[in-house]
């Protein structure tokens, strides 16, 4: 099964704050990336697809990128809202597996 | 609206059975794949399996903690996803969520767009 590992597990930040988020796959798994954002006790909220694509109605703030076997989540000028755990997931090949995630908190 | 609503969650012991449901609304269902993935208390997310959309047969992946104990299934007629958990143990502890997913490419990969609020699963 592939491994994803992201970095850092947690991290303090302002509003306003530009946040940047590691995940790291233990193959290459080309652009097959997704972001997920939840919150405690709520569902997975998608924000990112194929490694770059927004998903619909969630702000241009976040953004995505990389390929291969390094993937990063950005978040520019953190909001109060934005104060969750973010994990990434790869479809490149089944089992489907998630990261540990990083949880994002107020400094 | 797109909406998602897990079921049939509760207190079971191991090696009983449980049968989990997924009723969908809003969309339509024989277009999309439906993934089951859990969460055990204060942990990750873990894909548990997934079933893949009538149009490429309703077939199923698993992930290796539950093959050959758990089934997914689907019923088109009431739009349902199910997951079937027999010989449950312990560690199926966990908040069950169903998700739709979006099939890229026409091809085997899937991620999940919507979610449901989940159901919890406390075996013990």
């Amino acid at each position: 099964a592939i491994l994803l590992t992201q970095s850092p597990s947690s991290l303090s930040a302002s509003v306003g704050d530009r946040v940047t988020l590691s995940c790291r796959a233990s193959q290459a798994i080309g652009t097959a990336v997704a972001w997920y954002q939840q919150k405690p006790g709520k569902p997975p909220k998608l924000l990112i697809h194929e490694a770059s694509n927004l998903e619909s109605g969630v702000p241009p703030r976040f953004s995505g990128s990389g390929s291969g076997t390094d993937f990063t989540l950005t978040i520019t000028s953190l909001q109060p809202e934005d104060f969750a755990t973010y994990c990434c997931q790869q479809f490149d090949r089944f089992p489907l597996t998630f990261g540990p995630g990083t949880k994002v908190d107020i400094k | 609206e797109v909406q998602l609503v897990e079921s049939g969650g509760g207190l079971s012991q191991p090696g009983r059975s449980l049968r989990l449901s997924c009723t969908t609304s809003g969309f339509k269902f024989g277009d999309y794949a439906m993934s089951w993935v859990r969460q055990a208390p204060g942990k990750g997310l873990e894909w548990v399996g997934l079933v893949r959309s009538k149009t490429y047969g309703g077939t199923t992946q698993y992930a290796a903690s539950v093959k050959g104990r758990f089934t997914i299934s689907r019923d088109e007629s009431k739009s349902i996803a199910y997951l079937q958990m027999n010989s449950l143990k312990t560690e199926d502890t966990a908040v069950y969520y169903c998700s739709r997913n979006i099939q890229l490419w026409l091809l085997d990969y899937y991620y999940m767009d919507v979610w449901g609020t989940g159901t919890t699963v406390i075996v013990s």
